[in-house]
């Protein structure tokens, strides 16, 4: 079966800090990846789509990176407001759209 | 101005049905796949099912794949989650989303709010 996994599951920085989530697929995916952000009681914001490329109105802080089976999601300087729960999802294998199981992130 | 508002959810049985709707509007409807997307109560995302904007297509998660039946009204810009069968590990908030790029399918650019859908006896 497909899966998508992301590593680490939570984590906890302080503001400013250079944060770096993994997500890894099965099976290759080319850079059929996407990131997704859900803060707190609140519907989940595309951030990047294609593996890297930012969507609209996205702060530079986020970027994107990766190929095949393995990817990144990096926010250069962690500010308050980036406390949320953010998750890649494949959409090179249309069934299913898998979601990763998503990441913590604390202050 | 992209909306679009999820309705049709609540309270129901083991076993029951209901039919989730979502009104689009704000953009060409009939261009764009659609999505279903679930949030179990504390827990991630769970994509449900896709169609292609022209219908020709319908993907569906394992774990709804024979009891739930995604559909499209491109006349009315309606998308539906008929929903038959239900569990209790259906519970949860339920989302429809717009598929982007448009006459393909790919990542999700805009969400709804949700519609929370339970099942208890």
């Amino acid at each position: 079966d497909f899966q998508m996994t992301q590593s680490p599951s939570s984590l906890s920085a302080s503001v400013g800090d250079r944060v770096t989530i993994t997500c890894r697929a099965s099976q290759g995916i080319n850079k059929f990846l996407a990131w997704y952000q859900q803060r707190p009681g609140t519907v989940p914001k595309l951030l990047i789509y294609g593996a890297s490329t930012l969507q609209s109105g996205v702060p530079s802080r986020f970027s994107g990176s990766g190929s095949g089976t393995d990817f990144t999601l990096t926010i250069s300087s962690l500010q308050p407001e980036d406390v949320a729960t953010y998750y890649c999802q494949n959409y090179y294998f249309t069934a299913p759209f898998t979601f990763g199981p998503g990441t913590k992130v604390d202050i | 101005q992209v909306h679009l508002v999820e309705s049709g959810g609540g309270v129901v049985q083991p076993g029951g049905s209901l039919r989730l709707s979502c009104a689009a509007s704000g953009f060409t409807f009939s261009n764009y796949g659609m999505h279903w997307v679930r949030q179990a109560p504390g827990k991630g995302l769970e994509w449900v099912a896709f169609i292609r904007h022209d219908e020709n297509d319908k993907d569906y998660a394992e774990s709804v794949k024979g009891r739930f039946t995604i559909s499209r009204d491109n006349s009315k810009n309606m998308l539906y989650l008929q929903m038959d069968s239900l569990r209790g590990d259906d519970t949860g908030l339920y989302y429809c989303a717009k598929d982007q790029p448009p006459h393909s399918n790919g990542w999700t650019d805009y969400w709804g709010q949700g519609i929370r859908v339970t099942v208890s006896s």
